[in-house]
């Protein structure tokens, strides 16, 4: 089962910052937080991962609490091809497989 | 473009039957993964293969098996097919055994009919 919680739909408008929280209260401390995305039926995408540093790439910035118990995906400057399934999965990081919950799915709107 | 290609991207075909679905990997990767993605059970993970050996098992059927060659493509074979193996299956590859990102392909939707 996944370990995670996310809202089922958020809505963000074009140009602004999409914050997309994600709860994993029972997360454990080798554990990591890694978010895919999947823009319509296509293959799920990479997006960024960490442990308990904030990250950020080309795509996106992770906030991790504290705590560990919380996440939040910043897409800064969302587009419209920024509408998309975004997938919060916690995750030994030397295990195999990833286990998907439901998401949430992001509407950019104009 | 992930750099994983799966063939073919639609495949249908009648009940009983049995279809084969083709990943080739992201050059240098040695890790192919195998995941369904059906209406009302989500992405699940079916099997993993590193360097030819199987190294993790999901949700995968005893009527469904994969492969992977020495020049690291992977086959996943489903066989006596039914109305519910109508699905979008994933490949998806990474440079380890463990961890780190994985890379998927664009997908072959499954109709069983």
């Amino acid at each position: 089962d996944a370990k995670t919680t996310q809202p089922p739909s958020m809505d963000c408008a074009e140009g602004r910052a999409a914050n997309l929280p994600c709860n994993h209260s029972t997360i454990s401390g080798n554990e990591y937080v890694y978010w895919y995305r999947q823009i319509h039926s296509q293959g799920p995408q990479y997006i960024i991962h960490g442990l308990k540093n904030n990250e950020t790439n080309e795509m996106a910035s992770l906030i991790i609490t504290e705590d560990r118990k919380s996440s939040t995906l910043i897409l800064p400057h969302a587009t419209l091809r920024d509408t998309a399934v975004y997938y919060c999965i916690v995750r030994l990081h030397n295990t195999d497989k990833l286990i998907f919950g439901t998401g949430t799915r992001l509407q950019v709107f104009p | 473009d992930s750099g994983v290609t799966q063939t073919p991207k639609h495949l249908i075909t009648a009940t009983g039957q049995r279809v084969t679905l083709r990943c080739s990997p992201r050059s240098g990767d040695l890790s192919v993964y195998w995941y369904q993605q059906s209406l009302d059970q989500g992405l699940q993970f079916l099997i993993q293969y590193y360097n030819g050996e199987e190294r993790a098992k999901g949700n995968i059927l005893e009527r469904f098996s994969a492969q992977q060659f020495p020049d690291l493509h992977s086959e996943l074979n489903l066989s006596s097919l039914e109305l519910g193996d109508s699905a979008l299956y994933f490949c998806a590859s990474s440079a380890q055994a463990g961890g780190g990102e994985q890379y998927f392909g664009p997908g072959t939707r499954l109709t069983v009919t």
